[in-house]
């Protein structure tokens, strides 16, 4: 599985977009890029994931690079229940069982 | 649905002693998991199980055993536990779908709420 990169942490201001950075500069061409979020230690939620199109859904969206080599989930207006640890996981679609969680990004919502 | 639940929540153990901690689904999924995650890290896959009566082991499974009689139960014990198993415990589902003629699919992941468990 290739290894993502994310920033420890960032600050967004209540209201504005959070866009949050990944980067998977070893992404092979089946694998996809999922991103999951975890609220004050709860279980991890599921966001949104894609192949090599933006992708858009009720929570969020994921835009990826042409070169599929990193991405960026956009929380379009954040709030203060956004504030979450975020993590970026590439994994192909089939065939495999696993996720592989790294430490992702803490994003703070600032009122 | 109640999704993905956990028992117990919270369970504080002495060096030595055993416990099973209880993940049921009612999704009917057939994929089922679980990790742990210690302060400031990311979830690390203990076992997992492909459906009733099979288990595989993960990256961390040392001290852990698991089992999966029915589908919609996965348990994961501690025999003896130890202060290093001090976590949290997540348990995760997802379903599995093999389009005809195709390679196996596993959905997004379902997570439980997490049982804190305390070794001292």
């Amino acid at each position: 599985d290739a290894k993502t990169t994310q920033p420890p942490s960032m600050d967004c201001a209540e209201g504005r977009a959070a866009n949050l950075p990944c980067n998977h500069s070893t992404i092979s061409g089946n694998e996809y890029v999922y991103w999951y979020r975890q609220i004050h230690s709860q279980g991890p939620q599921y966001i949104i994931h894609g192949l090599k199109n933006n992708e858009t859904n009720e929570m969020a969206s994921l835009i990826i690079t042409e070169d599929r080599k990193s991405s960026t989930l956009i929380l379009p207006h954040a709030t203060l229940r956004d504030t979450a640890v975020y993590y970026c996981i590439v994994r192909p679609l089939r065939g495999t069982y696993k996720y592989i969680f790294g430490t992702g990004t803490r994003l703070k919502v600032l009122a | 649905n109640a999704g993905v639940t956990q028992t117990p929540k919270f369970r504080v153990l002495k060096t030595g002693q055993s416990m099973t901690l209880l993940c049921a689904q009612d999704m009917n999924h057939e994929y089922m998991y679980w990790y742990r995650q210690d302060p400031g890290m990311g979830l690390r896959l203990i076992h997992y199980s492909v459906g009733e009566g099979t288990t595989a082991k993960g990256e961390v499974p040392d001290g852990y055993n698991v089992s999966r009689l029915k589908k919609q139960n996965f348990l994961l014990g501690l025999e003896s536990a130890a202060p290093s198993q001090t976590s949290v415990y997540f348990c995760a589902s997802t379903l599995l779908t093999r389009p005809s003629g195709g390679v196996f699919s596993t959905d997004t992941q379902y997570f439980g709420p997490g049982t804190r468990l305390t070794v001292l």
